[in-house]
Formats: C-alpha cells, structure tokens, sequence
C-alpha cells in the first residue's frame, strides 16, 4: 500500500462549474476525513466518514459541497457551482478507528483554482 | 466548539538555538497531535500523545502534553536548518464522541543558518 491517493492534484475551473476529487485512503483504515487549506492556514475540518457513514459535516460548509463514501473505500468530494473562494487545497486523510491512535495519514491533496 | 491555538504563528531562529512552540486547545481532549508541513507539501504525522504527562522525543524534537493546563509544547533543541517548516497541533475528544481532529494555524519555523 502506497498511502492515501489524491486526484486530481490539480484542479483549474471557471466560476460556477462543478469540481469533484476523488480520495483512496489506506486499504485496512475505516475513517476518512476531508480538509480544506488555504495559504497560512491550518487545515480546516469538512466531513470525516466511518466506513460508508458520515458521522459528521462541518456546519460551517455550504450546500454547495457534498462528500460521499458508497463502499467505504474510496471517497469523493463534489463542489458545486464553485466560487472563487472555494479556491483552497482540498486534503484527504484516513486513520483506523479500532485500536489505534487516531493518527491521520495525509495525501498529496488536490488544490482548486477557480477563476 | 473546541479551538485550539498555537504560538507564536511565526518563529525565525537561529541553527543551534533552543526553542519552544506552545499549543493551547479550549476544552477537554483525549489526544494531542503534532504535524510537520513542509511548503507546498502535505502534512506528516509527529508524534501522537494521548495522557497527561506524556513526552516523546524524536531527534532534535521533544513533545510533552499537560492535561490539566491544556497546554502541550513541542521543543526543539539545537536546531538546524532541516527543521525549517510549518509545524501544527490538533486535538479531538473520541471518550465524548467527538472524533473529528481540530488544527491549530500553524507556527511557520524559519531556521537560519
């Protein structure tokens, strides 16, 4: 196993369009989390899943984004209709819930222009 | 809603001084993390610590945690330019249900040589 996969790692659009990513987290670990970071900022929390559940959105996030996780493997983000401040560096990470520490692994992530 | 603070944001030093990063969170959490990040890079795991009184060291890095203080450190000693990078700390509080992971802004280490 490689780590967590991100892509695309980068991602061009106009305003208005809709974006996704898509995140491959470690095969044995069942959290996923989403990030978003934009320059000089710490990672802000999105949404994080437990196997194909989502346990929990950011109240701070709008309609527009949306995050799911059918199988419990992989995971994508979608944004709709972007805006110019949704231009950002999207993070994904994954853990193991069960006996371990909690430690998240991080991907390369995707970073979003949107123009 | 738990915060977590860190300072300072911004710490220029010089190779082989000591120094020491302080990272505050607002209410009770279970485990505290440190992250490095390097520019334009992802982040990388540090250390984990999850009791009260914890310390753990790797190389020129040392991490302790006071549960009671809410307060944990990330020291670093004699340090040397490799060390150059964003370091973060992140709280979550799994023993109330609460497992998402909170980040503080970041201190931007700058290690001149």
């Amino acid at each position: 196993d490689t780590g967590v996969s991100q892509n695309p790692r980068h991602k061009i659009t106009k305003r208005g369009q809709n974006v996704t990513f898509r995140c491959d987290p470690i095969s044995e670990h069942n959290r996923l989390y989403w990030y978003r970071q934009t320059l000089g900022q710490g990672p802000e929390f999105l949404t994080y899943f437990q196997n194909e559940a989502q346990l929990e959105k950011s109240r701070l996030l709008s309609d527009r984004f949306s995050a799911e996780r059918p199988k419990g493997s992989f995971s994508t983000l979608e944004i709709q209709r972007t805006e110019q401040g949704d231009s950002a560096m999207y993070l994904c990470a994954s853990s193991i819930r069960t006996g371990g520490t909690g430690e998240l692994f991080f991907g390369e992530g995707s970073r979003l222009t949107v123009l | 809603e738990l915060k977590v603070e860190q300072n300072p944001l911004f710490l220029s030093m010089q190779e082989g001084k000591n120094y020491t990063i302080y990272c505050n969170y607002s209410t009770t959490s279970d485990r505290l993390y440190w992250y490095r990040q390097d520019p334009g890079k992802s982040l990388e795991s540090l250390f984990v610590l999850l009791s009260n009184g914890a310390v753990k060291q790797e190389g020129r890095l040392m991490a302790s945690l006071d549960t009671k203080a809410r307060l944990s450190t990330l020291h670093i000693t004699a340090a040397v330019h490799d060390l150059s990078a964003t370091y973060f700390c992140a709280v979550d509080r799994p023993s109330v249900g609460d497992d998402k992971i909170i980040f503080g802004k970041g201190t931007r280490l700058h290690i001149l040589p």
